[in-house]
Parts: C-alpha cells; structure tokens; sequence
C-alpha cells in the first residue's frame, strides 16, 4: 500500500458542485501539503500543515479550504467548482527538520486529476 | 520570493546518450536544498536526486549527477546512459524553509 493515500484518483464535476479531495498518510510525518498541477505551470501549493492546529495559505489558495483531521489525515474542498479548477492536485508529506536542518523532501500521494465542467 | 526556471519545455534524447536538463532559481538565501524530480506516465512523483547549498560537491546518483553552481544559481540535472524509462517530466525544486518552489516542468522524451 501507497504511504500517501488520494482519493478520488480521478473525478469528473460540474461547475458549481462541492468536491473534496482526501488524502492519508502512513508515514507518521507532521507536516503535509496539497498542491495543484497545470501544464508549463509546474506544481502549486495551494495549503499546508505543520501539525493538527496548524494550518497556512500556499500561493494560490482562492478557491479552496482545508481541513487536518488527524495526523494522518489532511483534505481539501472546492466549495463551488470551476473549469478553471481542473487540474491535477497532489498531497505530499515530509518530516520535521534532521538536526536543526530541514531536508526539504516531499513525498507525494499519486495525484487526483479533477476536470470540472 | 523564490522562483525557479526550467527554459527547455521539451527535450528528446537517443537512447544510450546524454542529456542535460536546465534550471535557474533566484532567492536571497544562503542555505537551502535543490531537488529534481520526475513525474513518468504514471503521474507518480518520484525524487531523483538532491542538493545542499553549503556542500561544493555535486550530488551524483547512480546514472544521474547535477552541476550546482551556486553564484549563478544554476542547477542542470545530467543524465547519462539514457534509458527508454527515463521518458517523464523532470521538475526542478527549491527549498529554503518549509516548502518547495517548482520550476515549470522539462518533458524528456528518449527515443530508441
């Protein structure tokens, strides 16, 4: 099983509807992130989360909430879908800093690709 | 802000040969890591290979190696001996602090 669990992995909307994308880990890292995927645009972050009670803006976060449910658990909605929404989205997780230094790794889930009518 | 640029939106590559993906990445940081990662087919994300700032060295793993040069801040990723499964988007990313900056994405295509 995949350490960094997505679903749905693939979703079909329509404009205006609400999604939620989830995502689960089972790495035991604190920190976790949703980011989105454009063409030419490289990936995006939209939220991300150091622990349960922490939550922040990413870059591009109009449009989207966040939820930190547990450790383990970190999901994003789109309260009212649009096209320009449709994206590959993916949840990543890394671990607190080694000795003072962060490492910077994400490990990423296998992406959600979200096409919104 | 931090940026990252990849200036080769496409590259094609014989099978057997070596190519050399670009990026450029502007911060007012000292200390931070430089990452490249592929994205094949699958979607998956998988990292490639890393880099301090503060070690000289250049990071080499297995058949891929980077040339870090830091004043110009330029990261290019070499890949040698290239392989039909090397066909994938690489991203190049930067991190200073809590999480990373991409760069726009080079699709590698090794043709046989």
């Amino acid at each position: 099983d995949a350490d960094v669990t997505q679903t749905p992995r693939n979703r079909i909307t329509k404009t205006g509807k609400r999604i939620m994308l989830e995502c689960s880990q089972t790495k035991g890292h604190d920190r976790m992130y949703w980011y989105r995927q454009d063409p030419g645009l490289g990936l995006r972050l939209i939220y991300y989360s150091f622990d349960v009670k922490d939550i922040n803006k990413g870059e591009i976060s109009d449009g989207y909430s966040v939820s930190r449910q547990a450790q383990a658990k970190f999901s994003l909605s789109l309260e009212s879908a649009i096209p320009n929404q449709t994206a590959l989205y993916f949840c990543a997780t890394s671990d607190l800093p080694m000795n003072g230094r962060e490492t910077g790794e994400l490990f990423f889930g296998e992406g959600s690709r979200l096409t919104v009518l | 802000a931090q940026t990252v640029t990849q200036s080769q939106p496409e590259m094609s590559v014989q099978e057997a040969e070596t190519v050399t993906l670009s990026c450029t990445y502007d911060t007012s940081e000292s200390n931070y890591y430089l990452f490249w990662y592929k994205q094949p087919p699958s979607r998956q994300m998988i990292l490639v290979i890393r880099q301090e700032a503060y070690k000289q060295q250049n990071a080499t793993e297995n058949r891929f190696s980077v040339n870090f040069q830091k004043a110009a801040k330029s990261f290019s990723l070499k890949i040698s001996d290239s392989q039909l499964g090397d066909t994938a988007m690489y991203f190049c990313a930067f991190n200073a602090g809590n999480m990373l900056t991409f760069g726009g994405g080079t699709r590698l295509m090794v043709k046989p």
